[in-house]
């Protein structure tokens, strides 16, 4: 089987940096993706990991350890615009599974 | 420029009353991926395509149907909705499975709604 578990909800303020954490146990894993999907709209993709280690992509960066089931995303220099869930899912079987996302508030 | 478009937006349909929604791309993906999203929770994947191989999870409801005629189109057909299968569908693409790292690119959803 599979389980995915992400906080429900964050919050923080505009400027500062927050880190969203992501543990899996999973029967087959070939790699974490992170996405990011606004109320009512689709998810959209931020960053892949497969191999550990952090991997940075302007003000985000994913994190993860295979060995630890444990992924994180780090947003920086937050905007208001970054409101939004943050999806982490994991793939395994030829396929892709949802954690059920993490809510995130940034407020001025 | 549209890359996974998703048609409707919004569908309303009556309880038992069979629907069909679209998806069509322009990426020549070879998989193609309904899932099923609710409020606050995770998409679910139903099925997916690779080419014309269908591939359905052991979990999705016989009521739930798919068609893919050819590598643009997929179909989502739900042949007696109800009230429980009201929820936004994603339909989504990929260059090859997931397994072998290829993101998904996601359409902007179908909100169905059952009265």
């Amino acid at each position: 089987g599979q389980n995915i578990d992400q906080p429900t909800e964050m919050t923080a303020t505009e400027g500062a940096i927050v880190q969203i954490n992501c543990t899996y146990q999973t029967s087959g894993f070939n790699g974490l993706f992170w996405y990011q999907q606004h109320a009512g709209e689709a998810p959209t993709f931020l960053s892949y990991n497969v191999l550990d280690g952090l991997e940075e992509k302007g003000r985000f960066s994913s994190f993860l350890s295979r060995s630890k089931g444990y992924s994180y995303l780090l947003l920086k220099e937050l905007q208001m615009k970054d409101s939004a869930s943050y999806l982490c899912a994991v793939t395994g079987f030829q396929k892709l599974v949802f954690g059920t996302g993490t809510r995130l508030l940034v407020s001025p | 420029d549209a890359m996974v478009i998703q048609n409707p937006r919004y569908q309303v349909t009556q309880f038992g009353k069979p629907v069909t929604l679209s998806c069509s791309q322009t990426l020549n993906h070879n998989v193609m991926y309904w899932y099923q999203q609710k409020s606050s929770q995770a998409p679910k994947l139903l099925f997916h395509y690779y080419d014309k191989d269908f591939n359905n999870e052991a979990d999705t409801p016989d009521n739930f149907q798919s068609r893919r005629p050819n590598t643009s189109f997929c179909f989502l057909d739900i042949r007696s909705p109800g009230l429980g299968d009201a929820a936004m569908y994603l339909c989504a693409t990929s260059r090859e499975r997931a397994g072998q790292g290829h993101e998904q690119y996601f359409g902007p959803g179908t909100r169905l709604t059952v009265t």
